[in-house]
């Protein structure tokens, strides 16, 4: 069954640092996303992404953030200079319209 | 305004007993999605409900959606060790897919 995978799936790195979390939807999706969700909170939306450009996107997602979608496979969330509050896990999603489903995660963690 | 409201917040049930998950909202949606998520890992969907829908089976999985009242339940029949997890309701309106989730219900079956 095509599921939707992520990398790395544990990222450490210094507040101030670029980090680009890579994700690889499932391919017949058009619809991609990401959410995050810090320790002990709720799952929050950070972006979605339709026809190669950001259809949404949340307060969170200033400009500090930014995705792309380099190739016909992949889809990256790069955070340019990261923030102790930035530590989360990180999900990507993909839709064909409707269900989305989700990869199993990339944790973010910022020292 | 806060989207996908879960009660209980936490429930603890012997293996074999049904479980309930109840879900508010407060504006229009196009659909509810339920989901999955065990300790630390990624969203597993379950089933999505659309508005114009009012109940939905999968399995041991049934859910119900009273747009009137802006609610949804999921039940969880014959419950087994391995159905513990967090569970989260999400609801999506508007063109992009959006998804808003709740804080979820924390579910323990005891063996």
């Amino acid at each position: 069954e095509p599921e939707v995978t992520q990398t790395p799936s544990h990222q450490v790195t210094q507040m101030g640092q670029e980090v680009i979390l890579r994700c690889v939807p499932i391919s017949n999706h058009l619809y991609f996303y990401w959410y995050r969700q810090i320790l002990g909170q709720k799952v929050e939306f950070l972006v979605s992404f339709y026809n190669n450009e950001i259809s949404e996107k949340s307060e969170i997602f200033d400009d500090q953030f930014s995705v792309e979608r380099p190739d016909g496979s992949n889809f990256t969330l790069k955070i340019r200079s990261t923030k102790l509050e930035d530590s989360a896990m990180y999900f990507c999603a993909s839709s064909a319209g409707t269900s989305q489903f989700f990869g199993p995660g990339t944790r973010l963690t910022v020292l | 305004s806060q989207q996908g409201e879960e009660d209980p917040q936490a429930l603890s049930i012997q293996e074999g007993e049904n479980a309930t998950m109840n879900c508010s909202y407060k504006t229009s949606i196009n659909n509810l999605q339920w989901y999955r998520q065990n300790s630390g890992r990624g969203l597993v969907h379950l089933i999505l409900i659309r508005s114009n829908e009012r109940e939905k089976h999968s399995g041991r999985l049934r859910v119900t959606l009273d747009t009137s009242k802006k609610s949804s339940s999921l039940l969880i029949t014959a419950s087994r060790a391995a159905d513990t997890a967090s569970y989260f309701c999400a609801t999506a309106r508007g063109n992009t897919g959006k998804l808003i989730f709740g804080q979820g219900t924390t579910l323990q079956v005891k063996p």
